[in-house]
């Protein structure tokens, strides 16, 4: 299975600041990755899909860049509603995996 | 808009059979995989397994001795059971959609989820 591993695990951050999360596949993924934003209770929320590409409705203030291991993803002028768990997740080859999440806290 | 909803037993003993139903409402079945993904506190976020509109599956390994899904194309339905559950087998179980995108060089992802069914297995 190729293994995701995400950093930080535990981010605090500031209405207004720009965070990275960064995403480490275990194998080339080439950019078969996709990032999910899940609030507490709610099913997770595509963000972006294909490493880079921002799913229809997604404020642009979400980005997400990178290729083959190395991946993230980018919020810029953090909103209130921002502030949840973020996914990283391959869907190159099954079994697809998850990241263990980065939560993003209010500082 | 594609929207998933999911039903099934939420409290079960260990041994039983874990049964979840999933109804897909705007989405004909055809060019997506149907998958289910479960979320527990210890392992995360973990896909179990996928269905195609021909019936073709595919499996999580760690799963697959246990695992069943199918398809209901006359009732827009896909299903899961999971065998012999046991207490690591406590989620909350999700249905989902994975969206294949482009031809040449298709692009896959989740989207929608169902609204999640929290499972727990308890003696």
């Amino acid at each position: 299975d190729i293994q995701m591993t995400q950093s930080p695990s535990s981010l605090p951050a500031s209405v207004g600041d720009i965070v990275k999360i960064t995403c480490r596949a275990s194998d080339n993924v080439y950019t078969d990755l996709n990032w999910y934003q899940q609030q507490p209770g709610k099913a997770p929320k595509l963000l972006i899909y294909g490493a880079s590409t921002l799913q229809s409705g997604v404020p642009p203030r979400f980005s997400g860049s990178g290729s083959g291991t190395d991946f993230t993803l980018t919020i810029s002028r953090l909103q209130p509603e921002d502030f949840a768990t973020y996914y990283c997740q391959q869907s190159y080859t099954t079994p697809y995996t998850f990241g263990q999440g980065t939560s993003l806290d209010i500082k | 808009q594609v929207q998933l909803q999911q039903w099934g037993a939420g409290l079960l003993k260990p041994s039983e059979t874990l049964s979840l139903n999933c109804v897909v409402y705007g989405d004909s079945f055809s060019d997506s995989y149907w998958s289910w993904i479960r979320q527990s506190p210890g392992k995360g976020l973990e896909w179990i397994g996928e269905i195609n509109h021909f019936g073709t599956t595919n499996y999580n390994p760690s799963l697959k001795s246990r695992v069943t899904i199918s398809l209901d194309k006359s009732k827009s339905q896909f299903s899961l059971r999971l065998s012999s559950v046991a207490a690591a087998d406590t989620a909350v179980y999700y249905c989902a959609r994975m969206k294949l995108t482009g031809v040449v060089n298709p692009i896959a992802y989740f989207d929608p989820w169902g609204q999640g069914t929290l499972v727990t297995v308890s003696s």
